[in-house]
């Protein structure tokens, strides 16, 4: 079955915790990328990637790293996180930028 | 730089009825524009793709349009049933935004039994 996968589904942390969220996709997509979703902000992105070692900055990119050392695997990471990042995260994928895109099943993040 | 809204913010409508969910965009310089489906606490299911040269889609009771001279895109749900209560999110990919998709607030509609 074609899928975008996320993990965690779910995460309490607390503030300054390294954390790392995992998004792989078995559809041999190209782009990558990560949303945040909040409350009266709608959905945000974060990074996104065009292909294998080459990601750039989406609209909120401060205090999220990311990396795409393989064209499956494209895993956030929150070196320090914050209670501002608090949110609902979505990772999503497609073969280029123009065609459909396709979403994980999301991630909740609490940082307390 | 390019915005989304989605008009109205919700709906609720009997079932059986027919439904027009409107979008609109500031950037005539899209390549394409989708919709999604976003049920509570759950990740966003594609509905309809429009590229920026198609004037519409089609699938089952969804028809979507786009034009993009008005800078407007319409979800037409026929025959309204009480499972297709969700949010329903219009999201555009413009050339001038280095690929993302910048999305609408959404619209919640309820369809009452």
């Amino acid at each position: 079955e074609a899928q975008v996968t996320q993990n965690p589904r779910y995460l309490i942390t607390v503030t300054g915790k390294k954390l790392t969220v995992t998004c792989s996709q078995n559809m041999n997509h190209e782009y990558m990328s990560w949303y945040r979703q909040d409350p009266g902000l709608g959905l945000r992105q974060i990074y996104y990637s065009m292909n294998v070692e080459v990601t750039d900055k989406g609209d909120v990119p401060e205090g999220y790293k990311v990396s795409r050392k393989e064209k499956r695997n494209f895993p956030l990471i929150l070196e320090s996180p914050s209670p501002n990042q608090t949110s609902l995260y979505f990772c999503a994928s497609s073969s280029d930028r123009v065609n459909e895109q396709y979403f994980g099943p999301g991630t909740r993040l609490t940082v307390t | 730089k390019q915005e989304v809204t989605q008009i109205p913010a919700a709906l609720s409508v009997p079932e059986g009825e027919n439904l027009v969910l409107n979008c609109s965009f500031t950037d005539s310089a899209i390549y394409n524009l989708q919709w999604f489906r976003q049920d509570p606490g759950k990740g966003l299911t594609s509905l309809l793709l429009i590229q920026s040269s198609q004037r519409e889609q089609t699938s089952g009771r969804l028809n979507a349009s786009l034009d993009k001279s008005s800078g407007r895109s319409t979800l037409y749900i026929a025959a309204s049933q009480p499972g297709d209560s969700a949010t329903y999110l219009c999201a555009g990919g413009s050339y001038n935004q280095g690929g993302k998709l910048i999305f609408g607030q959404g619209t919640e509609l309820s369809v009452k039994p």
